[in-house]
This record gives C-alpha cells, sequence and structure tokens, in this order.
C-alpha cells in the first residue's frame, strides 16, 4: 500500500483481556515505531524496530506490553491483561533510514488503533 | 530528559488570516532536529515542517514558516492565510540525532472560522 496501516482501527477490550495490534509499515521501510497517545495528550514513543531487531523498548511501561517484527515487516504491539489506564490511540510509523540518526528522514505515520478498555 | 512545551492549548484564527503558535524545549544537546506535526481527526500524524539546529536559517514550507530561536530554545510556527482545512491538532516535536525517538509536546488545537 501507499501509506502505513494499522488494524483494527478500534478496539474494545474488557479489563484483564489480550489485545493485539497490528501494524503493516510502508513496504521497505527499515524502521518502525510504536507511540502511545493518551487522550489530550502528545504520543509517546514506545518502542523501535531496525528491521527485525527491537533496538529500543525504553518507553514499554511494564512487562504486559511486548512489541515484535520477526520478518522484519508487519509489527504487532501485544498488551496483556489490559488495564483501563491502557486505553489510548496507539500509532505506528515507519522511515526508510537505517540507524538512529533519522532526523532528516521523514516519519510516516498510521492512522492509529484507538483502544478502549472498560 | 529533553522536554517540549506547547503553552497554547487552543488557538483560533480566521481564514485568509495569520496565526503563531509557540513552542519551547529543554535540552543539553547541541545538535537536534525540531519539527510541527499535524494531527487532523483521521488522527494521522502528518510532517508540516522540520528545523536543523545547526541551521540559522529558518525553514519554510509553502504557507508554513518556522521562527527558530536557538539560544531561547524556541520554535514557533507561523500559519499564514490560513485556511479551513489547517483547522487540527499541531505537535512540536523533538529529536537528537543519536536517539531514536522523537519527544512531543502536548498540542494546540487550531481552529478556523470563516
Amino acid at each position: 500500500g501507499a501509506g502505513v496501516s494499522q488494524s483494527p482501527r478500534y478496539k474494545v477490550a474488557k479489563r484483564g483481556q489480550d489485545v493485539a495490534l497490528r501494524c503493516d509499515p510502508i513496504s521497505g521501510h527499515v524502521s518502525l515505531f510504536w507511540y502511545q497517545q493518551a487522550l489530550g495528550q502528545g504520543p509517546e514513543f514506545l518502542t523501535y524496530f531496525q528491521n527485525e531487531a527491537q533496538l529500543d523498548k525504553s518507553g514499554l511501561p511494564s512487562d504486559r506490553f511486548f512489541a515484535e517484527r520477526p520478518e522484519g515487516s508487519v509489527s504487532t504491539l501485544k498488551i496483556q491483561r489490559t488495564q483501563q489506564e491502557d486505553s489510548a490511540v496507539y500509532l505506528c510509523a515507519s522511515s526508510s533510514r537505517r540507524g538512529q540518526a533519522w532526523g532528516d528522514s521523514p516519519l510516516h505515520f498510521g492512522n492509529g488503533t484507538r483502544l478502549t478498555v472498560t | 530528559a529533553q522536554t517540549v512545551t506547547q503553552s497554547q492549548p487552543e488557538m483560533s484564527v480566521q481564514e485568509a488570516e495569520t496565526v503563531t503558535l509557540s513552542c519551547t524545549y529543554d535540552t543539553s544537546e547541541s545538535d537536534y532536529y525540531l519539527f510541527w506535526y499535524k494531527q487532523p481527526p483521521s488522527r494521522q500524524m502528518i510532517l508540516v515542517i522540520r528545523q536543523e539546529a545547526y541551521k540559522q536559517q529558518n525553514a519554510t514550507e509553502n504557507r508554513f514558516s518556522v521562527n527558530f530561536q536557538k539560544a531561547a530554545k524556541s520554535f514557533s510556527l507561523k500559519i499564514s492565510d490560513s485556511q479551513l482545512g489547517d483547522a487540527a491538532m499541531y505537535f512540536c516535536a523533538y529529536n537528537t540525532g543519536t536517539a531514536s525517538k522523537l519527544t512531543f509536546g502536548t498540542g494546540t488545537r487550531l481552529q478556523v472560522t470563516l
């Protein structure tokens, strides 16, 4: 596709359920990022992949959050035993640039998944 | 730690007028990048403009320009000839050349009125 695709667009989960959020980056993009955006806030970094390697997971809020990108393309963000504070929009972004210094290469964002935990 | 502050939760501008959105940041780095992103109701973050800290010249992209004051750690966005389609959340963001993540501000909601 032409852009970053995320699914589902909306997800409602009962507290304690596990959820999986999918991101299809732009074809050929080596860098992939996950961000969490709480209501009324700016996005906050969760994790970063370069190809299949997870190079930075410092933003994951707890061990209930897990992300993978096994073949270096599609990525899944999994949240186990969801809590109400996990309610947020989860944004995925990709970039063609390798390495960490990507300031001169734009990030392409998807439309996000809005997760509501009831 | 780097922080980005947007002190204007909401701004309003009339169509065809000019508006300036404010952003300040805190960093001890000398080499970094600053960005303005637009987020419409579709939720997709769209890059509006980008500034490299080592460049003294302010970036411009058509109707969008920035006022980058490195010593004051200020990075404001000016939108000229505002259009209805400019209505959105605007986020200021920061990134160092060696870090993998963007640090965002809390955003400014821009309304454009007729």
